[in-house]
């Protein structure tokens, strides 16, 4: 199974960028990256996904390196919303797309 | 509202005695997953179906069992042969393989 790589942790202010950043070496040619966000004592929501090109939503932005070995996450303004654990999952084609989450990254928002 | 709708959402229960927890959806969604949550870590995936009468175990499948009799309802039953139930249960459903998940509000199962 391919496996990701993120910081168990990172801090931000309100209104600032945040990027958020992912290493999956490991990943085949036809895994989607997916990003789910989970707040508090809530089921994790869908955020973005890509795969090989950079993505544009009204939530986020997906930036996937060429080799795509590892992808980035970009909050353009921090919201207290945004704090919350961020997971980047591979969505494994190959095993009819189930999504395996890791411990992701908890975002800290401060005000 | 179209949704994902689990029930209940707290569920307190003796050791040795069996559970099931309710997940519905009316997305007309083919795909819906149970995952278990612990506090501080990660989903982990306990079942998944793809299509009606049919399942498959994931990770942390011993002790969980499931039905998928309709499309819109996958129940799952903690039995008393799973070691450690107290945890955070997630449903899901999505459009087959396309890694967009519909998470319900999930269901706190505590045994005393």
């Amino acid at each position: 199974d391919a496996k990701t790589t993120q910081p168990n942790s990172m801090e931000s202010n309100e209104e600032e960028p945040v990027h958020l950043p992912c290493n999956h070496s490991t990943i085949s040619g036809t895994d989607y990256i997916h990003w789910y966000r989970q707040l508090p004592s809530q089921g994790p929501e869908y955020v973005i996904h890509g795969l090989t090109s950079n993505v544009n939503n009204r939530m986020a932005s997906l930036a996937i390196a060429e080799d795509r070995k590892s992808s980035t996450l970009i909050l353009h303004r921090a919201t207290l919303r945004d704090a919350a654990v961020h997971y980047c999952i591979p969505l494994l084609y190959n095993q009819g797309g189930k999504l395996i989450f890791g411990q992701g990254t908890e975002l800290s928002v401060k005000p | 509202d179209g949704g994902i709708t689990q029930s209940p959402k707290y569920l307190f229960r003796k050791e040795g005695q069996n559970v099931t927890l309710s997940c519905e959806q009316n997305l007309n969604h083919d795909a819906m997953y149970w995952y278990r949550q612990d506090p501080g870590q990660g989903l982990r995936l306990i079942y998944y179906s793809q299509i009606v009468n049919d399942f498959q175990k994931g990770d942390i499948a011993e002790g969980y069992s499931v039905s998928r009799e309709k499309k819109e309802s996958f129940p799952l039953t903690v039995t008393s042969a799973q070691k450690n139930p107290t945890a955070f249960y997630l449903c899901a459903s999505s459009i087959l393989a396309s890694g967009e998940l519909f998470f319900g509000e999930g269901s706190r199962l505590t045994v005393l």
